[in-house]
């Protein structure tokens, strides 16, 4: 099964800042990544689709990049309604739908 | 606007079972596959079971094959998760999840509220 490792786990942050997360698959996955963004309590909510493809509805401050095994999320300028738990899930190989273990975004 | 109901969740004992279900609403049901995701307390996402538009083809996360089973009524608008067998590790809030439009690569578009299992004696 293909591996996928986020980076960093957590991270602060304050409004306004620029914030990028990396997630790494454990084996070429093209541009089969998607990030998805959950608060608490809630169902985790769709972001970003093949790579860099922004769905339908999310500010665009949100962006992802990346391609093969490396691959990013980027918040251009942090919103308070952006602190919140991401995860990215690889589509290239499955099943299984392997998810990340999540990075939790954090108010400094 | 797309619209998922988890039901069924509830206490259970070990060796226990129990059946989830999965309304959905305000899109053809039967044109996409569909999935369950679990998430155990404090912790990730994890994929637990997809099945195709029509019924006819299932997968499984290897830690719930052979006791977890994924069905659909199309006529009803329904996803369901047969759940047998029960374990402590199955603990977790139940997701159903929209897969992205048909012909694409596996992304889930639309998530329910989640409704939670806990197994315990």
């Amino acid at each position: 099964d293909i591996q996928m490792t986020q980076s960093p786990s957590s991270l602060s942050a304050s409004v306004g800042d620029r914030v990028t997360i990396t997630c790494r698959a454990s084996q070429s996955i093209t541009s089969y990544l998607n990030w998805y963004q959950q608060k608490p309590g809630k169902a985790p909510k769709l972001l970003i689709y093949g790579a860099s493809s922004l769905q339908s509805g999310v500010p665009s401050r949100f962006s992802g990049s990346g391609s093969g095994t490396d691959f990013t999320l980027t918040i251009s300028s942090l919103q308070p309604e952006d602190f919140a738990t991401y995860y990215c899930q690889q589509s290239y190989t499955t099943p299984p739908y392997t998810f990340g273990q999540g990075t939790k975004l954090e108010i400094k | 606007e797309v619209q998922l109901v988890e039901s069924g969740g509830g206490l259970v004992q070990p060796g226990g079972s129990l059946r989830l279900s999965c309304a959905a609403s305000a899109f053809t049901f039967s044109s996409y596959w569909m999935h369950w995701v679990r998430q155990a307390p404090g912790k990730g996402l994890v994929w637990v079971s997809r099945i195709n538009s029509d019924g006819s083809s299932t997968s499984y996360a290897d830690s719930v094959k052979g006791r977890f089973t994924i069905s659909r009524d199309n006529a009803k608008n329904t996803l369901y998760l047969q759940m047998n067998s029960l374990r402590a590790e199955d603990t977790a809030v139940y997701f159903c999840a929209r897969d992205g439009p048909p012909g694409t690569a596996y992304w889930f578009d639309a998530w329910g509220q989640g409704t939670l299992v806990t197994v315990s004696s």
